[in-house]
């Protein structure tokens, strides 16, 4: 049973396009975040959500939306997605004592 | 505001050998620190955490230190397996945030290869 997943794990786009990431955690978990790495494997966080509530937003576009309907479920929606959009997109999760739990990731590519 | 420094991008080692990663910071001591593996293609996977108030932690050939006044972590890896190939984030709680919450800033990584 996967803890934390993420969908979709590859999505290539074009330029302009807006697009969504969805992301699911089963293991109980009040804190979920969304990371970029980019390619130079730099894991930066870019939101923070703790029982459904903005925590850390980082500076971050807002093109990038996230959407917390509830604890168990961070999906990130992204609007006139650029090129330097591109990146592996991490979902991840915590208990209190802040050890995280991440997807597999989402690689995306901006055309 | 805090940096975290892995300050070698690649470490290679022969198998059996001890590889040792260092993990600085260059501003407040944290509550904690944390180390991960990350494999090509995968998210990071937690490994030890050690607090403050730890001089040591220990997991199986795993072993982290923490040195808050050179403000700095080692992790070691005893009699290193080809299998142990793989990049390592340490990370620590983000000042910006408190320290409690879990929320956590990653250093670069440190990419290791074990060769047989």
């Amino acid at each position: 049973d996967t803890a934390v997943s993420q969908t979709p794990k590859y999505l290539v786009t074009q330029m302009g396009n807006d697009k969504s990431i969805k992301c699911e955690q089963n293991l109980g978990h009040d804190t979920m975040y969304w990371y970029k790495q980019d390619s130079k494997k730099f894991l930066k966080i870019m939101f923070s959500y703790n029982n459904k509530e903005l925590i850390i937003n980082e500076t971050v576009p807002n093109r990038f939306s996230p959407k917390s309907p509830d604890k168990a479920h961070l999906n990130l929606h992204i609007n006139s997605l650029e090129l330097g959009d591109s990146a592996v997109y991490f979902c991840a999760s915590s208990h209190r004592l802040g050890i995280q739990y991440f997807g597999a990731g989402t690689r995306l590519s901006v055309l | 505001s805090q940096k975290i420094e892995q300050n070698s991008e690649a470490l290679n080692i022969q198998e059996g050998k001890t590889a040792t990663l260092t993990c600085n910071y260059t501003n407040y001591s944290p509550a904690y620190l944390q180390w991960y593996r990350q494999d090509p293609g995968r998210g990071p996977v937690f490994l030890l955490l050690i607090r403050e108030n730890e001089k040591e932690k220990r997991k199986e050939r795993l072993k982290v230190t923490f040195d808050t006044t050179l403000k700095q972590s080692l992790f070691h890896i005893t009699a290193s397996q080809p299998a142990d190939s793989a990049t390592y984030l340490c990370a620590l709680d983000n000042e910006n945030y408190g320290g409690s919450q879990g929320n956590l800033i990653f250093g670069k990584g440190t990419k290791l290869s074990v060769k047989p």
